[in-house]
């Protein structure tokens, strides 16, 4: 089962634009993950925010987290070619087993 | 310290066999994740394995199945393969001092796993 879908899809900006992925979730949570895999390779960790933070950053990274609206975004900003990948939100949901639960992620392509 | 260690890295195997794929987890990482993921169903979770102790379960089919040995090295077992087992298995691994929920996972690169 999905519990958070990320929007879009796929991505595909040019060198130096800043990228925005969107996911949504459906059940309360206390925190929210984000993770980037480049193809062929394991899931790295990005960025973790809590469920009573808005915005957080970490170097060119930009997560807000909008509880009401049960949303996040990870912001990419002056993106590179090494930011070619698939970002993928995760969530654990309260009331289930302690899994993380992970969105269909967005494949993002940063053009030369 | 070194990362998340899955071997083998590619396998082929064909309908009806089983397999077994292994992790080493991060020096330390006693919890152990396993992910299956696919371009139709993405990543979906197997089981987790703690002390040797499962932990919790995804919603497979009794073929998969995994352990956890003393040394935190855990294996997964497929039995009965078939074609729609092929997918990238990959492990994961935590500090005992997080959980799920506030911790992050460290991915290994995976096994491929093709079914003939």
């Amino acid at each position: 089962s999905q519990q958070g879908e990320e929007d879009p899809q796929a991505l595909s900006i040019q060198e130096g634009e800043n990228a925005t992925m969107n996911c949504s979730y459906k059940t309360s949570i206390n925190n929210l993950q984000w993770y980037r895999q480049n193809s062929g390779r394991g899931l790295v960790h990005l960025i973790l925010i809590r469920s009573n933070e808005r915005e957080k950053h970490s170097g060119r990274l930009r997560v807000t987290l909008d509880t009401s609206k049960k949303s996040s975004s990870l912001l990419i900003t002056a993106s590179r070619a090494a930011d070619t990948a698939s970002y993928f939100c995760a969530t654990v949901i309260i009331q289930g087993a302690q899994k993380l639960v992970f969105g269909q992620g967005t494949r993002l392509t940063i053009n030369p | 310290k070194a990362g998340v260690t899955q071997t083998p890295r590619y396998l082929i195997k064909t309908r009806g066999q089983q397999v077994t794929l292994s992790c080493s987890p991060i020096s330390g990482h006693r919890s152990v994740s396993w992910y299956q993921q696919t371009p139709g169903q993405g990543l979906q979770f197997l089981f987790e394995y703690f002390s040797e102790t499962q932990r919790n379960k995804g919603n497979f089919p009794g073929r998969f199945s995994g352990r956890q040995f003393s040394n935190s090295r855990s294996e997964m077992n497929v039995s009965t393969l078939e074609l729609g087992d092929s997918a990238l298995y990959l492990c994961a691994s935590r500090s005992p001092r997080g959980t799920a929920d506030n911790s992050p996972l460290h991915f290994g690169n995976g096994t491929r796993l093709t079914v003939t």
